[in-house]
């Protein structure tokens, strides 16, 4: 079975600054990797996938993660941050076998608060 | 891109009474929907599994009778809270996979009262 961690529950950051939302991965196979964005009261958004090849995904909003196999980890960054990037922001796994998307595990999800 | 439409996006209910939430694909076939359920502050937690024709799967801990879940068609699943009670009041969210994608509905608010 898959697991993922998000390390920190909420991240405080100041408008234009970089931001590194972590996210660790537990699993004894290969894996599809998300990150998903929610607003308040409405369903989720992807932001970025890994799938397979490159291991530097890029997404919308500029917002990119790096695939790390020897950590287990899929880091969300984004260089510099908007006010309108506040929002909940879920990292998830999912066995990657077949040609479609099985059972997604989510982690706790970081609230992420960008202050003017 | 694919659109999973979901209803109502919230909804007030007396305690005892059951409420139905309905996930529609609109421009594609879905064999398959997840449901989740989210309590503020926290993570989705998998409820159950329906396909289309067969029986829901459910996850541990999860009350069959309470939460019916029906997938007769292609493009439709709901999900029946039934006796519903405040505990119940809760953010119910489904997903369909599409290929290596997965689209959500926007979520159902419900509040028991």
């Amino acid at each position: 079975a898959q697991s993922v961690t998000q390390l920190d529950s909420q991240v405080p950051v100041f408008e234009e600054a970089p931001v590194e939302l972590r996210c660790n991965y537990s699993s004894s196979v290969s894996v599809y990797l998300f990150w998903y964005v929610q607003y308040p009261n409405q369903g989720l958004q992807l932001l970025l996938k890994y799938l397979s090849g490159s291991t530097l995904v890029k997404g919308i909003n500029g917002f990119e993660a790096e695939f790390n196999k020897s950590q287990t980890s899929f880091h969300l960054r984004k260089p510099s941050v908007h006010i309108s990037d506040t929002a909940e922001y879920f990292c998830a796994v999912s066995a990657g076998r077949g040609s479609t998307l099985g059972r997604l595990y989510f982690g706790r999800g970081t609230q992420l608060t960008v202050w003017p | 891109g694919a659109v999973v439409s979901q209803h109502p996006s919230r909804v007030i209910c007396k305690s005892g009474t059951s409420v139905k939430i309905e996930c529609r694909s609109l421009d594609f076939q879905a064999t398959t929907m997840f449901w989740y359920r989210q309590f503020p502050k926290q993570s989705l937690m998998l409820m159950a599994t329906s396909n289309e024709g067969s029986k829901a799967t459910y996850e541990q801990g999860v009350e069959k009778d309470k939460f019916l879940i029906n997938h007769a068609s292609l493009t439709l699943s709901t999900l029946t809270v039934t006796s519903a009670h405040p505990e119940d009041s809760s953010f119910y969210i489904c997903r369909a996979p599409v290929r290596t994608e997965a689209f959500f509905g926007q979520g159902t608010r419900l509040t028991v009262v």
